[in-house]
């Protein structure tokens, strides 16, 4: 029973590199989101996606892309990562019982 | 702008006293209302949550009381235990599931033995 599994744990990026966090759920949830979480300012919505193929931008979207292929996998691409950018990143998704959340990637850029 | 304001940012208590965290939102669209528990180096967890046609929700130890004309709505944690030492967040939807939550900041919860 996986839930949703979030690679890697731990990233340290140079500033203008560009790198993919993985995520992927095994519950055949239709919804599934990125969100960034910085002390003081609770979760934020980077992107989301209803269903496989369709996407759509959140609360704080710029520097980053997405894509939805299949079901299960929801990546999340920095196209030149910022300092702006150190943050922890959780993917979740989500059904009608609520929402379940993976352990999170800490990524520092420096 | 936030839609979901939650307070305080920190919190310390006594085992065996009352936590309380209280949320205020402004989108009268939201129509769900989750508390989300959270330990270092993990995801958040569904706590409870609670719908705008109660005004209250109890599960164990924990209470989701609703006010709907104030928009407010705040998490109370009974015979608080150190094991409840966590992170607790706040958040709002206009749907379970298919739509985006909004958060709010988070409460840091110490309780001390």
């Amino acid at each position: 029973n996986a839930g949703v599994t979030q690679t890697p744990k731990f990233q340290v990026l140079k500033t203008g590199q560009s790198m993919t966090l993985q995520c992927a759920q095994d519950m055949n949830h239709e919804y599934m989101s990125w969100y960034r979480q910085d002390p003081g300012m609770g979760l934020r919505l980077i992107h989301y996606s209803v269903g496989a193929g369709i996407t759509d931008q959140g609360e704080v979207p710029n520097g980053y892309n997405v894509s939805r292929s299949t079901t299960e996998d929801f990546p999340l691409r920095l196209l030149s990562a910022a300092p702006s950018q150190t943050s922890v990143y959780f993917c979740a998704s989500s059904s009608f019982d609520g929402y379940t959340f993976g352990s999170g990637t800490r990524l520092t850029v420096v | 702008q936030q839609q979901v304001k939650q307070s305080p940012q920190s919190l310390i208590v006594q085992k065996g006293g009352i936590s309380i965290i209280n949320c205020a939102y402004e989108n009268t669209a939201f129509d769900y209302f989750p508390w989300y528990q959270q330990f270092p180096g993990k995801g958040p967890a569904l706590l409870i949550a609670i719908r705008p046609d109660v005004s209250e929700k109890k599960e164990g130890r924990f209470t989701i009381s609703f006010n709907k004309s104030a928009k407010q709505f705040s998490l109370h944690i009974m015979d608080s235990q150190p094991g409840d030492s966590a992170t607790y967040f706040c958040a709002a939807s206009r749907n379970n599931a298919g739509n985006m939550l909004t958060f709010g900041g988070g409460t840091r919860l110490m309780v001390k033995p």
